[in-house]
């Protein structure tokens, strides 16, 4: 049973540029959800995606976009990037209808900006 | 708003001696609690989950936690700890009441094993 898998597992990029990290959940899963995870701190939730409407946001700007596809795996965008946009971003998986929120995480995407 | 506190950033232990790394949380009513692992350059795995019911909950590799809601606490126990335990860890909190809900994360702690 594959787990959740993200890609690329790195990827560099400059000030300005454009990015797409990408997502597949967990076999039965259909809620994914994305983190940013900048060094030395917990992950902080940037927004979550079922039924392929973005259903909850956290505090980032509209630079960051997303999507998720008919088959539930799941895309996060960002635009114009900032040196601090550097970071781990991780995709987690869930069940809608488990009735709980048990979220299970991906290996993680590591940003770097220059 | 919820929040986690993790008031320890960095805890360094010999092998072998226990361990309990702190969490507290700010929350409504009871949240969902967590506890998560992360090793250098890799995701976050789950240690352990409180949903409900009894508030000492088991979870992989030997770890504990114990659920005070008078105290909004939810620590993280080991009676013994292998030098393989190194790693970050991570206190989050989700919400009831909503199948869509978010984690809120603590800072995390730094656990060093000396040999």
């Amino acid at each position: 049973d594959a787990g959740v898998t993200q890609s690329p597992t790195h990827l560099i990029k400059t000030r300005g540029q454009q990015v797409t990290l990408r997502c597949s959940p967990k076999s039965g899963h259909d809620t994914v959800s994305w983190y940013q995870q900048a060094l030395g701190q917990g992950p902080q939730f940037i927004f979550q995606y079922y039924e392929e409407e973005e259903r909850q946001r956290g505090n980032f700007p509209d630079r960051f976009s997303g999507h998720q596809f008919p088959n539930y795996s799941s895309e996060l965008n960002v635009n114009a990037l900032l040196l601090g946009d550097s970071a781990l971003y991780l995709c987690a998986s869930s069940l809608r209808t488990s009735g709980i929120n048990e979220q299970f995480f991906g290996p993680g995407t590591r940003l770097t900006v220059l | 708003a919820q929040s986690v506190t993790q008031p320890d950033i960095h805890i360094t232990v010999s092998e072998g001696a226990s361990l309990e790394l702190r969490c507290n949380y700010s929350y409504g009513a009871t949240p969902y609690l967590f506890w998560y692992v992360q090793s250098p350059g890799q995701g976050l795995q789950l240690l352990l989950k409180y949903f409900s019911g009894d508030t000492l909950v088991q979870g992989i590799k030997g770890f504990e936690a114990e659920f005070k809601r008078s105290q909004s606490s939810f620590n993280l126990r080991k009676p013994s700890v292998h030098w393989s335990d190194a790693a970050e860890y991570f206190c989050a909190v989700g919400a009831r009441g909503s199948t869509l809900g978010r984690l809120y994360f603590g800072r995390g702690t730094q656990l060093t094993v000396w040999p």
